[in-house]
């Protein structure tokens, strides 16, 4: 048990859908992350929250949304996705983003688009 | 740009040795952490090295050499459960904060 949840586990929408992946962390972390993991390629940092200040926006599209209403939930919301899109996407969190380098992961979400 | 290499697969048998070699190319380096993924599985923390030498935590160790941009995780008496993902990350501190670049990972499958 990391200590990092994520809902749902494994996610199929549509490109029209819009949906929302929640990550959710019981470590008293203050920062928080979302990747994006594709088959045989590096995690891809996309998004960072410090003490609920979003800190990081790696060029990410804008068809995915952040929203961290406080330092232990995080969510990713999602609408007119591409196929390209479908990918592990993992949540994050560590002491803060200042300090220590250990990162804790949620088991991800499996997204599909079709 | 900043890069990690890390080999894509590894085979190994029980109880044998294996060693994940990491070549880094990255401005403001100052350390290489590893994580471990086992197949639907979040990525764990295994360890970090700030300098340069060997770590050691139980059967599983890490080798860092700044000099030569490389380091290693080394896995000794092997069982069927280190089957998994292992990645190599290097902390990088910009805009007044760390973020973590990832490696694409190398699969490591111990067979009988």
């Amino acid at each position: 048990e990391t200590g990092v949840t994520q809902t749902p586990r494994h996610l199929v929408m549509g490109m029209t859908n819009k949906k929302s992946l929640k990550c959710e962390q019981h470590l008293g972390h203050n920062a928080m992350y979302w990747y994006k993991q594709s088959a045989k390629k590096p995690l891809e940092l996309m998004f960072v929250y410090n003490f609920k200040e979003q800190t990081e926006n790696n060029s990410v599209p804008s068809r995915f949304s952040p929203e961290c209403p406080n330092s232990s939930h995080l969510f990713l919301h999602l609408h007119t996705l591409q196929p390209e899109d479908s990918a592990l996407y993992l949540c994050a969190s560590s002491q803060d983003a200042t300090g220590p380098i250990e990162q804790y992961f949620g088991p991800g979400t499996r997204l599909t688009v079709t | 740009g900043q890069s990690l290499e890390q080999p894509s697969e590894v085979t190994a048998v029980e109880g044998a040795i294996v060693q994940i070699n990491c070549t880094y190319q990255t401005s403001g380096f100052y350390g290489l952490s590893w994580y471990q993924q086992h197949d639907g599985g979040a990525p764990t923390f295994l360890s970090y090295n700030g300098l340069d030498g060997l770590e050691e935590t139980g059967r599983f160790s890490s080798f860092l050499s700044r000099s030569d941009s490389y380091g290693y995780l080394l896995l000794q008496e092997l069982q069927m459960k280190d089957s998994a993902s292992y990645f190599c990350a290097a902390p990088m501190f910009s805009g007044g904060y760390n973020k973590l670049i990832f490696g694409a990972g190398t699969r490591l499958a111990v067979h009988p």
